[in-house]
């Protein structure tokens, strides 16, 4: 596979248990975010999105926490599954503007 | 449908050689984007075009070049190409500058 991601912040869990990914994003006037993941040798894949008027969004399995006030946004990932391992990467997004990633965090699940 | 098409997925160039990578979308997305990622690092984009006609700069832009041919595909061109550009090239394409975006398969480019 690719050698993406090589210094990334690393999270393990063990199958079965809850995850929580954090981040922290730059710019108070971004209106938009996006968690992305990406297995490796493969292109970043769309999991949720939440816009800035909500500070909550459940998916399946997946919920996306949006805390404006200290500019953090969270994936939470439930019951965690062996194909749940990639990193994930947060995104945001200002009034249309560019979309701009962060560093991404690689997730590996324990068996 | 097939997405986000990039095309090559592999490719080796020299110092000094030229190329161009070929990205098309079939979904009629309006906005589309080329980002490069480095080992350890995220997606940094290179260049975007928010609609058909219209391209701009990124956070890495330069020694590339961008043309949006139509609303379908949006080519990036290396016109001299250095060591410091290998890594792995994503073409993304979203309705709008305010959706999430689709991203193609890659292409690893090293440049020897």
């Amino acid at each position: 596979g690719e050698n993406v991601g090589l210094h990334l912040p690393t999270l393990s869990v063990q199958e079965g248990d809850n995850s929580i990914i954090n981040c922290a994003y730059s710019n108070s006037a971004s209106d938009y975010f996006i968690w992305y993941k990406q297995e490796s040798g493969k292109g970043p894949q769309f999991i949720i999105d939440i816009r800035s008027n909500m500070d909550k969004r459940q998916g399946q399995r997946v919920t996306v926490l949006l805390n404006k006030t200290v500019k953090h946004l969270s994936l939470q990932i439930a019951a965690t599954q062996p194909g749940d391992s990639a990193v994930y990467f947060c995104a945001e997004n200002v009034k249309g503007q560019k979309l701009v990633f962060g560093q991404g965090t690689r997730l590996t699940i324990n068996p | 449908n097939a997405g986000v098409t990039q095309t090559p997925k592999f490719q080796v160039l020299k110092t000094g050689q030229s190329m161009t990578l070929q990205c098309a979308q079939d979904m009629n997305h309006n906005s589309m984007y080329w980002y490069r990622q480095d080992p350890g690092m995220g997606l940094r984009l290179i260049y975007y075009s928010a609609s058909e006609g219209t391209t701009d700069k990124g956070e890495v832009p330069n020694g590339y070049n961008v043309s949006r041919l139509n609303k379908r595909e949006f080519s990036l061109r290396l016109e001299s190409a250095a060591p410091s550009q290998t890594s792995v090239y994503f073409c993304a394409s979203g309705t709008n500058m305010n959706t999430e975006a689709f991203f193609g398969q890659g292409t690893r480019l090293t440049v020897v």
